[in-house]
């Protein structure tokens, strides 16, 4: 059973500072890995999607990177802002009969002007 | 903007009702999901239909239901509402050519009192 995990599950940080999320997975049999933001309240924002064949992805001040062997994706925040405060969530897309996303928790980010 | 569209955006029930919550996604997306997020955790996959008809299930009782449409609109339908069917309830749909990208809707909140 594929699950997903994020640490850490909170995270306060100054403005400024370069921050990495990290999730982990259990099975190495995803097929695309992707990483959203929720505010308070709100659906998902699509942030970075790393296809199967793709080891990282950059859009920005993120960076998301894939390393199936490892069961491992982190994504990295250069110079976070006060804008950046909310939920980070990891979802692999497992296809076992169905495409499907699996979500860790989430990390709830908070960035002090 | 993802195209997908959710109605209602909030919803409030008694327990014991029923409830039908409406997705509608873009031209060529003939698949759909419906995820469940409580409080404080990440989504959790509820079923999928593709064409139609039910494609996949998680672990969620029969009281739980969709329809989907030939015109890419799709229903989630909920019986004999329970207080932890609380949540806010996403649906994501997919492009026949590509079924591992999800996009999702912004989401319809469910209050059950």
């Amino acid at each position: 059973k594929q699950e997903v995990t994020q640490i850490p599950a909170a995270l306060s940080v100054p403005e400024g500072e370069n921050l990495v999320l990290n999730c982990s997975f259990t099975d190495s049999a995803i097929y695309n890995l992707q990483w959203f933001r929720q505010d308070p309240g709100k659906g998902l924002t699509s942030l970075l999607l790393i296809q199967s064949s793709q080891r990282e992805q950059t859009s920005g001040r993120l960076n998301a990177s894939l390393d199936k062997s490892s069961g491992r994706s982190t994504l990295y925040i250069a110079a976070s802002q006060p804008g950046d405060s909310a939920t980070y969530l990891c979802a692999g897309i497992t296809t076992s009969g169905t495409y499907k996303y699996i979500f860790g928790t989430g990390t709830r980010l908070k960035v002090l002007a | 903007e993802t195209g997908v569209t959710q109605s209602p955006t909030h919803l409030i029930k008694t327990r014991g009702q029923q409830v039908t919550l409406r997705c509608s996604s873009q031209s060529g997306h003939n698949t759909v999901s419906w995820y469940q997020q409580a409080l404080g955790q990440g989504p959790q996959f509820i079923f999928q239909y593709y064409r139609e008809e039910e494609n996949g299930r998680g672990n969620f009782p029969p009281r739980f239901s969709g329809l989907q449409f030939p015109n890419y609109s799709s229903e989630l339908n909920v019986n004999a509402l329970e207080l932890d069917d609380s949540a806010l309830y996403l649906c994501a749909s997919s492009h026949r050519d590509k079924p591992y990208e999800q996009y999702f809707g912004p989401g319809t909140r469910l209050t059950v009192t």
